[in-house]
């Protein structure tokens, strides 16, 4: 069955250490999305992708990178300049207004 | 730029209640709006859609109607059950320049009692 998988379900980091987030889709679609989703603050955009080898900031990218070197994967990187990355992530990949999501990582600063 | 409103949680229930969670929305021209329902340590299902003015969308007994006069999308339920507990997001679509982003409303957590 066509999804996306999200890697690890849960993560740990410690303060200074970066970490990559991984999302890998199988739907052969061509824009894939970054979101953090915390308690009440819905969910927000840090980085999306409508082709190979692009991707644009959305409205949170400080902190975070990404690259998109193949159509199926968009890895998340959360790097030490995030001063608050302790939040759940989902990623998420559409055909023009049809979205499916991965079941999300959380992330954990310890 | 667009943005959607979404009633404050959480709303808790009793089982067959019935369920009306309000949405309104800011954008110009005619968006496209849906309901996404995410259940406990899961990611986002698509509950609904309509893509048009006095559209209905409708699935497992919920439904929400396109009001362009009002600017709203409010979905509701006739009877809820606990399986629906979940938290609710509002959102729209604005195309422009061949992007389908999605604007989220900040979500509306139901809890359904027996």
């Amino acid at each position: 069955d066509g999804g996306i998988t999200q890697s690890p379900k849960y993560l740990f980091r410690k303060e200074g250490q970066n970490v990559t987030l991984s999302c890998e889709q199988n739907l052969n679609h061509d824009a894939m999305y970054w979101y953090r989703q915390d308690p009440g603050q819905g969910l927000r955009l840090i980085y999306y992708s409508q082709i190979v080898n692009d991707f644009q900031k959305g409205d949170i990218a400080e902190g975070y990178s990404v690259s998109r070197e193949k159509k199926e994967s968009f890895p998340l990187t959360v790097t030490s300049a995030q001063k608050n990355p302790t939040a759940f992530y989902l990623c998420a990949s559409s055909i023009v207004d049809g979205y499916t999501f991965g079941s999300g990582t959380r992330l954990t600063v310890v | 730029g667009n943005s959607v409103t979404q009633m404050e949680g959480p709303v808790t229930l009793s089982e067959e209640a019935f369920l009306t969670i309000n949405c309104t929305y800011t954008a110009t021209g005619y968006p496209s709006l849906f309901w996404y329902v995410q259940y406990p340590g899961e990611g986002l299902q698509l509950l609904l859609k309509a893509t048009k003015a006095d559209d209905k969308g409708s699935n497992k007994g919920f439904e929400a109607t396109y009001r362009k006069e009002t600017t709203s999308f409010h979905l509701e339920k006739g009877s809820v059950q606990v399986s629906d507990s979940a938290v609710y997001f509002c959102a729209l679509i604005k195309p422009g320049a061949g992007s389908y982003q999605l604007t989220f409303g900040k979500g509306t957590k139901l809890s359904v009692i027996p």
